[in-house]
């Protein structure tokens, strides 16, 4: 079964910019998360998106949204950019919202922002 | 809310020796526990994770962990590491009830020398 995609791999953008990233989960997942790692910051949780609705978001600022189609793939965008979004991205799916169910992540997008 | 503190940022032991990485987390309710391995230029790899029953869980090449709940612990352990250990351990918790947003510690580098 394949793993957990993410389009595309490198990203340059500048300032101001806008970038749309896309995760297409394990087939049968129906859970997406996504994810934001830089050094300084760590990993810091975006938002999780179950049966096209987001359930939980994190503490980021409206530019960046997401959305979850009815094959379960995932999008998220990012607007506005600035240099601080630059991060690597990582897209984790789920078979659903139970606890218990374990996240697989995909190889992450890298993002540099000029 | 959850927190992960993950005692060490480097850790670089020889190839053979065994290796402790430490994670205490705090929560005021019931979590899951696990540990993820980063490779260079990869997304994340769950090694291991704690669910409930036995408080000692192993993976497949040779970790393991052992939940301490009056502690507030789950270090993770290897006898004899290799070369090929060489990643960053992250440490992560999820709340038992709810979303499956994770947790994450700031990771811990192990170094393997010759």
């Amino acid at each position: 079964k394949a793993g957990v995609t993410q389009t595309p791999r490198y990203l340059i953008k500048t300032r101001g910019q806008q970038v749309t990233l896309s995760c297409s989960p394990i087939s049968g997942h129906r859970s997406v998360s996504w994810y934001q790692q830089t050094p300084g910051q760590g990993l810091q949780f975006l938002f999780e998106y179950f049966s096209e609705t987001q359930r939980n978001k994190g503490n980021f600022p409206g530019r960046f949204s997401g959305r979850q189609f009815s094959n379960s793939r995932s999008e998220m965008n990012v607007s506005t950019l600035e240099l601080g979004d630059s991060a690597l991205y990582l897209c984790a799916s789920s078979l659903g919202l139970a606890p218990t169910d374990t996240q697989y992540f995909g190889p992450g997008t890298r993002l540099t922002v000029l | 809310a959850q927190s992960v503190t993950q005692l060490d940022s480097q850790v670089p032991v020889f190839e053979e020796a065994p290796v402790e990485l430490r994670c205490n987390y705090s929560s005021s309710v019931s979590v899951y526990l696990f540990w993820y391995v980063q490779y260079p230029n990869q997304g994340l790899q769950l090694l291991l994770k704690y669910l409930s029953g036995s408080t000692l869980v192993e993976s497949i090449n040779g970790f393991e962990a052992e939940f301490n709940k009056s502690q507030t612990s789950f270090h993770l352990r290897k006898p004899s590491v290799h070369i090929s250990d060489t990643a960053e351990y992250f440490c992560a918790v999820k709340r038992a009830q709810g979303a499956q947003k994770l947790v994450f510690g700031q990771g811990t580098r192990l170094t393997i020398n010759p």
